[in-house]
């Protein structure tokens, strides 16, 4: 049973434009959720979270936006670049603030082309 | 550089056979994992360790073992290889809350023919 599901293998965008990435999840217990970034041959990398206690968190070009009662979070990108081009991962965790554990969805492939 | 170390990088593996994936870490990180990643289904924990002397069991455990002597290294063993753990396999460590987010080493790549 897939409790965090990216329904979306891929996304392909120009360079300059938005990327929206979405991720949905059943577990209403999940608290905390983490958006991570994985280049070819490389671990995955932290990018951005949000708490559930909040509906938005930005760094940068990079934004997180969390609609608790449709259960779904989604990542925006502005501007794309095309080092942005990786597999992005939404996680959840219940008990954000212990030593929890995160469940991963299936990874959304983003290119973004020049 | 502080990071995390995975070995090897990657494996091809006869099915029947034993084999201990490596990860060491020098950030003294409290809580470690195991994960694996597969196409279409992500990253699935296979087995955690939130400090030194202590194990738990994630998502997908069978045919795994780990153990956390020391702080610094988490070895996960397969005692007998199957083909359906080819996968790509990740250690990660974190340093407090998993809200900090985990450090990710770069995967050991391990085939089981």
């Amino acid at each position: 049973d897939q409790q965090v599901k990216q329904n979306s293998p891929s996304l392909s965008v120009q360079e300059g434009r938005i990327s929206i990435l979405n991720c949905d999840y059943t577990n209403s217990m999940f608290d905390y959720f983490l958006w991570y970034k994985k280049y070819p041959a490389e671990g995955p990398t932290f990018l951005i979270s949000i708490s559930s206690i909040k509906d938005k968190n930005e760094d940068g070009r990079f934004t997180v936006f969390l609609n608790k009662s449709a259960k779904h979070l989604s990542l925006h990108i502005v501007p794309s670049q095309p080092g942005d081009s990786a597999v992005y991962f939404c996680a959840a965790i219940i008990g954000g603030t212990s030593y929890g554990k995160l469940t991963f969805g299936q990874g959304t492939i983003l290119t973004v082309h020049p | 550089i502080a990071g995390i170390t995975q070995a090897p990088t990657s494996q091809i593996l006869a099915a029947g056979r034993r084999m201990t994936l490596r990860c060491t870490q020098d950030m003294r990180h409290n809580a470690m994992y195991w994960y694996r990643q597969d196409l279409g289904l992500g990253l699935r924990l296979i087995h955690y360790s939130n400090t030194a002397g202590t194990t738990g069991k994630g998502e997908v455990p069978d045919g795994y073992s780990v153990s956390r002597a020391n702080t610094d290294d988490f070895p996960l063993t397969l005692a007998s290889a199957v083909p359906s753990q080819t996968s790509v396999y990740f250690c990660a460590s974190s340093d407090g809350p998993a809200s900090y987010g985990y450090t990710f080493g770069s995967g050991t790549r391990l085939t089981v023919v």
